[in-house]
């Protein structure tokens, strides 16, 4: 099972970001999303497609519906510059390529 | 909340091996899951596989079978906040094993689980 991401997203500070994960009826399937930024370790912001772990700001979002999964950022700030990458079940654990995000 | 510390960095030649230990606290070590996941320079993140600690069972991606074998060790801690470390053995080294490595914690009995905490990493670098 494979699972497609943009290479990037560019948003202005303050307004909205949607980070796609893509494949096949990825609809069926719980999508957990990670960020990263440079020199530090993933940290979960959405698990089974739309839960936010404790201390996430509300400003993230998730839903997954057909074949695309989105990550949603809301209010963007210069802080949630990183990559961000989803995770499906497919036989085994898939990540996507992973999407930098740029606040502008 | 609960916390995994991996040990440092490494060197090693092509063909050696590296062991590399990530100690958890903060938690009951035996009723969760330890995964590993490695990133290449510049690359995205790339599944290993996981060991049950809950239960011993382990399942390796097909692409290190052969070279990787995961362990934890439950011996330290009391029986109701139980520390304890889990190690990712990498054999038959190569240059592209050249990354950084974590471990992350996953709660097991889910098909696909999430990992909600992760390790700070270890770099190996593969180089002679």
């Amino acid at each position: 099972y494979e699972v497609t991401q943009p290479l990037s997203v560019s948003v202005a500070q303050g307004q909205t970001a949607n980070i796609t994960c893509e494949g096949d009826n990825i609809g069926f399937k719980n999508v957990h999303w990670y960020q990263q930024k440079p020199g530090q370790a993933p940290v979960l912001v959405i698990y089974k497609d739309k839960n936010r772990p404790s201390g996430i700001p509300e400003r993230f979002s998730g839903s997954n519906s057909g074949n695309t999964a989105t990550l949603t950022i809301n209010r963007a700030q210069a802080g949630d510059e990183a990559d961000y990458y989803c995770q499906v079940w497919g036989g085994g654990v898939v990540f996507g390529g992973g999407t930098k995000v740029t606040v502008l | 909340q609960g916390q995994l510390v991996q040990s440092g960095a490494e060197i090693k030649k092509p063909g050696a091996s590296v062991k590399v230990s990530c100690k958890a606290s903060g938690y009951n070590f035996k009723n969760y899951g330890i995964s590993w996941v490695r990133q290449g320079p510049g690359q995205g993140l790339e599944w290993m596989g996981w060991i049950n600690v809950y239960d011993g069972s382990i399942n390796y991606v097909q692409t290190f079978q052969d070279r990787v074998t995961m362990t934890a060790d439950t011996s330290t801690g009391t029986a109701y906040m139980g520390s304890g470390t889990a190690y990712m053995e990498l054999r038959t080294l190569r240059s592209d094993d050249t990354a950084v490595y974590y471990c992350a914690r996953f709660e097991v009995g889910a098909t696909n689980p999430h990992f909600d905490f992760w390790g700070q990493g270890t770099q190996v670098i593969v180089s002679s």
